[in-house]
C-alpha cells in the first residue's frame, strides 16, 4: 500500500524557517517524481514544487521561488521542503504527492504550517 | 501563472448529471493533454479522479468522465450521488516557468 506521511509543520514567526519531510513507503520511491502542494485555510489548492526521480529537474511556483528548496533522499525514501523567509501567506496545509503522467495519484494527509507572530 | 478558472459552485439532484468547466489558455489546458481532476472532501486530502484529460484511475467510478475542447476542460459526473458532494479542482501542465497550475475549485452540492 502506498503511503506518504508528512511531518515538520508547526508555528513559526514571520521571517523564520521550517523543514518539512515526507516519508514514502509501499512503492519504489526512486522511480517517481514528487510534488509539494499547499492549501491555505478555506482556500484552494496551490502547486508549490516538483522534483524528478533523480533530482535532476526541479520547478517552483513563482510565489515560493528563491525562498523554498525541494530535495529528496532516495536512500531514505524521503522528500523534503526547506522553507525560508516565511510569510503569513505561506500559512497552509502542505501535502506531498506522487507524480504519475503529470497527475498526482497519491497524496499524504498533510502537515499544517502556521506563520504568525 | 494565474489559476485556471472554474465555477465557484455547481449543484444537482440525485441521479442527475452535472458538468464542471475549467478554462485556461493555450499555454496550459489548450496546449497539452495533461489535465487532471481532483475530488476533496472536507478535512481530507485530494483524490485523483481523472488524468490526461479523460483517463480514470483504477477504482474511480465510471460515473466520472473528462473531456477537453480548446482551452476548456470539463468534468462530468453522471448519476449524481450524495457522496459526490465535495470540492473539485482541475489542474494542468503549463509551459510557463512553473510546471503546473490548479483551478480555482468548484463546490458540488447534491440537492
Amino acid at each position: 500500500e502506498v503511503q506518504l506521511v508528512e511531518s515538520g509543520g508547526g508555528l513559526v514567526q514571520p521571517g523564520g524557517s521550517l523543514r518539512l519531510s515526507c516519508a514514502a513507503s509501499g512503492f519504489t520511491f526512486s522511480s517517481y517524481s514528487m510534488n509539494w502542494v499547499r492549501q491555505a485555510p478555506g482556500k484552494g489548492l496551490e502547486w508549490v514544487s516538483y522534483i524528478s526521480s533523480s533530482s535532476s529537474t526541479i520547478y517552483y511556483a513563482d510565489s515560493v521561488k528563491g525562498r523554498f528548496t525541494i530535495s529528496r533522499d532516495n536512500a531514505k525514501n524521503s522528500l523534503y521542503l526547506q522553507m525560508n523567509s516565511l510569510r503569513a501567506e505561506d500559512t497552509a496545509v502542505y501535502y506531498c504527492a506522487r507524480d504519475h503522467l503529470a497527475a498526482l495519484n497519491y497524496w499524504g494527509q498533510g502537515t499544517l504550517v502556521t506563520v504568525s507572530s | 501563472q494565474s489559476a485556471l478558472t472554474q465555477p465557484a459552485s455547481v449543484s444537482g439532484s440525485p441521479g442527475q448529471s452535472i458538468t464542471i468547466s475549467c478554462t485556461g489558455t493555450s499555454s496550459d489546458v489548450g496546449g497539452y493533454n495533461y489535465v487532471s481532476w481532483y475530488q476533496q472532501h472536507p478535512g481530507k486530502a485530494p483524490k485523483l479522479m481523472i488524468y490526461e484529460v479523460s483517463n480514470r484511475p483504477s477504482g474511480v467510478s465510471n460515473r466520472f468522465s473528462g473531456s477537453k475542447s480548446g482551452n476548456t476542460a470539463s468534468l462530468t459526473i453522471s448519476g449524481l450521488q450524495a457522496e459526490d458532494e465535495a470540492d473539485y479542482y482541475c489542474s494542468s501542465y503549463t509551459s510557463s516557468s512553473t510546471l503546473a497550475v490548479f483551478g480555482t475549485g468548484t463546490k458540488v452540492t447534491v440537492l
